[in-house]
């Protein structure tokens, strides 16, 4: 089955304490994508990937790292997490997009951070 | 900066057409208009995109304005499961490194009342 996992789907956490949440598709696509989502709003890209190795900062990259040693894995790691940081995160991926047209995003299930 | 304007809330009756509605004045030749939905707090999921003609599939239609200015998500035969919220998203070029990206508003809320 196509899909994308995320782990974990809850944390709460201190201030301080580093984290790493961790994404994994399994449909051999170039393209990564992070976003946080916060009450009432849509979706903001907080880092991108184009393929192994390349990485890009999306709207919102502040407080957040992002690796892409493999195709398949996407971890987003918060060295110092902060109370504002706390948010519902998603990880996608898909083809790599081309220009203006991108392709059909497949989204994971979320991880809902909380940090006190 | 939103590109797309959306209801904020709207409400249809199971079995009949929902008909959801998205301005994007400001939207460039080459933009595509792409439709995606939220079940509560689940990932997003794909619905339909669209350029300058209407589009169908299984899930809806996608009908865009000759002038493209403004465009209108069908379900057909709205059920309870189609309870979502409902995005209505452009691609553009950032200004600062000229990169696309997929600009998402706030959304529709779509409630399906038996």
């Amino acid at each position: 089955e196509a899909q994308v996992t995320q782990n974990p789907r809850y944390l709460i956490t201190v201030t301080g304490k580093k984290l790493t949440v961790t994404c994994s598709q399994n449909m051999n696509h170039e393209y990564m994508s992070w976003y946080r989502q916060d009450p009432g709003l849509g979706l903001r890209q907080i880092y991108y990937s184009m393929n192994v190795e390349v990485t890009d900062k999306g709207d919102v990259p502040e407080g957040y790292k992002v690796s892409r040693k493999e195709k398949r894995n996407f971890p987003l790691i918060l060295e110092s997490p902060s109370p504002n940081q706390t948010s519902l995160y998603f990880c996608a991926s898909s083809r790599i997009p081309s220009g203006s047209f991108s392709y059909e995003q497949y989204f994971g299930p979320g991880t809902r951070l909380t940090v006190t | 900066d939103a590109k797309t304007t959306q209801p904020t809330s709207m409400d249809c009756a199971e079995g009949r057409a929902a008909n959801l509605p998205c301005n994007h004045s400001t939207i460039s030749g080459n933009e595509y208009v792409y439709w995606y939905r939220q079940i509560h707090s689940q990932g997003p999921q794909y619905i339909i995109h669209g350029l300058k003609n209407n589009e169908t599939n299984e899930m809806a239609s996608l009908i865009i304005t000759e002038d493209r200015k403004s465009s209108t998500l069908i379900l057909p035969h709205a059920t309870l499961r189609d309870t979502a919220v409902y995005y209505c998203i452009v691609r553009v070029r950032r200004e600062m490194d000229s990169n696309y990206q997929l600009i998402w508003g706030a959304g529709t809320k779509l409630i399906i009342k038996p």
